[in-house]
């Protein structure tokens, strides 16, 4: 079974620019999670994405957001970037279907952006 | 709500010693507890996970940990380290009626020769 894709992997933006993150989870995995990661602050959750719908989000402005397709594909967006956007974000899949369940996520290897 | 804190923030070793990361997390409801491994510029890889049963849990790449319910901890250990293992150590708890983990701030091993 092929892994998380995320694309790209590297992208450099300037500020005040806007940005899509895409990302393909494993096939029959229907919720797919975004982190971002920064050495200050460590992983921290964005949003979650299951069947289509948001649901659940962390704590972060409305200038990212995110979607996903009903192949389970999600794409991440941040708009406005600012120099503190620079970061790994990491995109996580999961079976997703209960939360009784161990619902273990897996990670591709991150998209890494940076914001002059 | 759940939380976990990775006490250690950075842990020197030299190679072919044991080593021991230490996690502590607390939750009002039963959980799931993760490992996992960040090698640099690389996402997230699952090195062992505690679902319920056996308290000691093996996983990849020699390492092990164990769950201890009475201390809310879920340290992770290995025998002898090799300089491949030099990377972050991430540890996760999800409580049974979440969805999503939550992290720790992460453990840098650093095995040196």
């Amino acid at each position: 079974k092929a892994g998380v894709t995320q694309t790209p992997r590297y992208l450099i933006k300037t500020r005040g620019q806007q940005v899509t993150l895409s990302c393909s989870p494993i096939s029959g995995h229907r919720s797919v999670s975004w982190y971002q990661q920064t050495p200050g602050q460590g992983l921290q959750f964005l949003f979650e994405y299951f069947s289509e719908t948001q649901r659940n989000k962390g704590n972060f402005p409305g200038r990212f957001s995110g979607r996903q397709f009903s192949n389970s594909r999600s794409e991440m967006n941040v708009s406005t970037l600012e120099l503190g956007d620079s970061a790994l974000y990491l995109c996580a899949s999961s079976v997703g279907i209960s939360s009784g369940s161990v619902n273990e996520q897996f990670f591709g290897p991150g998209t890494r952006l940076t914001v002059l | 709500a759940q939380s976990v804190t990775q006490l250690d923030s950075q842990v020197p070793v030299f190679e072919e010693a044991p080593v021991e990361l230490r996690c502590n997390y607390s939750s009002s409801v039963s959980v799931y507890l993760f490992w996992y491994v960040q090698y640099p510029n690389q996402g997230l890889q699952l090195l062992l996970k505690y679902l319920s049963g056996s308290t000691l849990v093996k996983g990849i790449n020699g390492f092990e940990a164990e769950f201890n319910k009475s201390q809310t901890s879920f340290h992770l250990r290995k025998p002898s380290v090799h300089i491949s293992d030099t990377a972050e150590y991430f540890c996760a708890v999800r409580s049974g009626g979440s969805y999503i983990p939550t992290f720790g701030r992460g453990t840098s091993l650093i095995v040196h020769p």
